[in-house]
């Protein structure tokens, strides 16, 4: 099986802007979730998405917001960034709640 | 509130060395998991274990093994006979047992293993 892909891998924008991230879980997979990876926060959980529904949802802004599609594939969208939106975006696929499997990730960089 | 401290930032060993990970977690529920994750260089995170906060039983897999302790809320990670491409950040982390998606994470120890 293929695993988790995520894209693009990587991605300028400036102050302001908007951006969409998109990953593609493993094939059977329901359960999508999203995280922020910063050098001083750290991993932190954006959202889980199931079934094309928001199950849980972290600590962010409104600017950050998800979809998932019926065929399991979800995006990410970041509105208004800001400098601080600098990160690594790491999306996880699971089909039970055994594990997730994670994508290699997208590295966003805000000028 | 749920924390997870990993207070080892980096260790740097030499090849063959044994080297373990502390991590301690902080939370109020009484049925949690426990996870171990790698990410080497490319940036992957690669699942080790999961445990389920009922089960305190250590567990060996290979040259890994995991030692858990309610009594201390830590979840300590020992790398037997460390090899070169044991090189990574290990991240250890907690979630509940109702949603187990949602990851609560340290912020990592840096392991170099140099030959």
């Amino acid at each position: 099986k293929a695993g988790v892909t995520q894209t693009p891998r990587y991605l300028i924008k400036t102050r302001g802007q908007q951006v969409t991230l998109s990953c593609s879980p493993i094939s059977g997979h329901r359960s999508v979730s999203w995280y922020q990876q910063t050098p001083g926060q750290g991993l932190q959980f954006l959202f889980e998405y199931f079934s094309e529904t928001q199950r849980n949802k972290g600590n962010f802004p409104g600017r950050f917001s998800g979809r998932q599609f019926s065929n399991s594939r979800s995006e990410m969208n970041v509105s208004t960034l800001e400098l601080g939106d600098s990160a690594l975006y790491l999306c996880a696929s699971s089909f039970s709640k055994d594990r997730q499997f994670f994508g290699p990730g997208t590295r966003l960089t805000v000028l | 509130a749920q924390k997870v401290t990993q207070a080892q930032t980096e260790i740097s060993v030499v090849e063959k060395e044994d080297v373990t990970l502390d991590c301690v977690y902080e939370t109020r529920d009484t049925t949690y998991y426990l996870f171990w994750y790698k990410q080497p260089p490319s940036g992957e995170l690669v699942f080790l274990i999961r445990r389920n906060s009922f089960d305190e039983q250590n567990e060996i897999s290979g040259r890994y093994s995991w030692n858990f302790q309610k009594s201390t809320s830590s979840f300590n990670f020992t790398i037997t006979a460390s090899q070169v491409v044991d090189s990574a950040v290990y991240f250890c982390a907690l979630a509940n047992a109702g949603n187990n998606r949602k990851l609560i994470w340290g912020l990592g120890t840096s392991l170099a293993v140099n030959p």
